[in-house]
């Protein structure tokens, strides 16, 4: 079973499509997070929720719109695509409490190329 | 300001040998976390250090923490060609009720048979 699953694992769009991003986690975490990861390797938080409550939001267009609609999934949606949104988004997980708190868990990946 | 800067950016090295790859970061922190990425994969955790502790073991890694120097390093001893990958270091954000991590840029590690 995976832990951390996200779909689909590639995207390729046009400029000015919308377009969602499915994660769901089977860890019983409460905490789900989107990162993004641009062509340099370089990872930066963009959205986190615990238990279907929004507690960061790192400054990312309102085009990006996440939903989460039980504590086991973390949806990304956005609208109006453009070129520089182009990047790997992983979701990724971790506990609220106890020891493990800060390591998380993060799914494959999904690749979305906008043309 | 970004948090855990690793250098170096890219080491190729021998299967065998030993890697060292190191972070510095800007702020207090409570820990500090290793992570690994393969080619196309997510990230999977290898070790946390807690900022009261100096050396931490896990197998074949080593990694310390100098809280006064903000900086860690994480050795890969006895390197294998599956140790190819990217890693990176990573710090709680600070002053967020989360628990979200600040990423380095990634030290990408080539180890050759």
């Amino acid at each position: 079973d995976t832990a951390v699953s996200q779909t689909p694992k590639y995207l390729v769009t046009q400029m000015g499509n919308d377009k969602s991003i499915k994660c769901e986690q089977n860890l019983g975490h409460d905490t789900m997070y989107w990162y993004k990861q641009d062509s340099k390797k370089f990872l930066k938080i963009m959205f986190s929720y615990n238990n279907k409550e929004l507690i960061i939001n790192e400054t990312v267009p309102n085009r990006f719109s996440p939903k989460s609609p039980d504590k086991a999934h973390l949806n990304l949606h956005i609208n109006s695509l453009e070129l520089g949104d182009s990047a790997v988004y992983f979701c990724a997980s971790s506990q609220v409490r106890g020891v493990a708190k800060n390591i998380q868990y993060f799914g494959a990946g999904t690749r979305l190329s906008v043309l | 300001s970004q948090q855990g800067e690793e250098d170096p950016q890219a080491l190729s090295i021998q299967e065998g040998e030993n890697a060292t790859m190191n972070c510095s970061y800007k702020t207090s922190i409570n820990n500090l976390q290793w992570y690994r990425q393969n080619s196309g994969r997510g990230l999977v955790h290898l070790i946390l250090i807690r900022s009261n502790e100096r050396e931490k073991h896990s197998g074949r890694l080593r990694v310390t923490l100098d809280t006064s120097k903000k900086s860690s390093s994480l050795l890969i001893t006895a390197s294998r060609a599956a140790d190819t990958a990217s890693y990176f270091c990573a710090t709680p954000k600070p002053h967020q009720a989360g628990t979200a991590l600040i990423f380095g840029k990634g030290t990408t590690l080539s180890v050759s048979s």
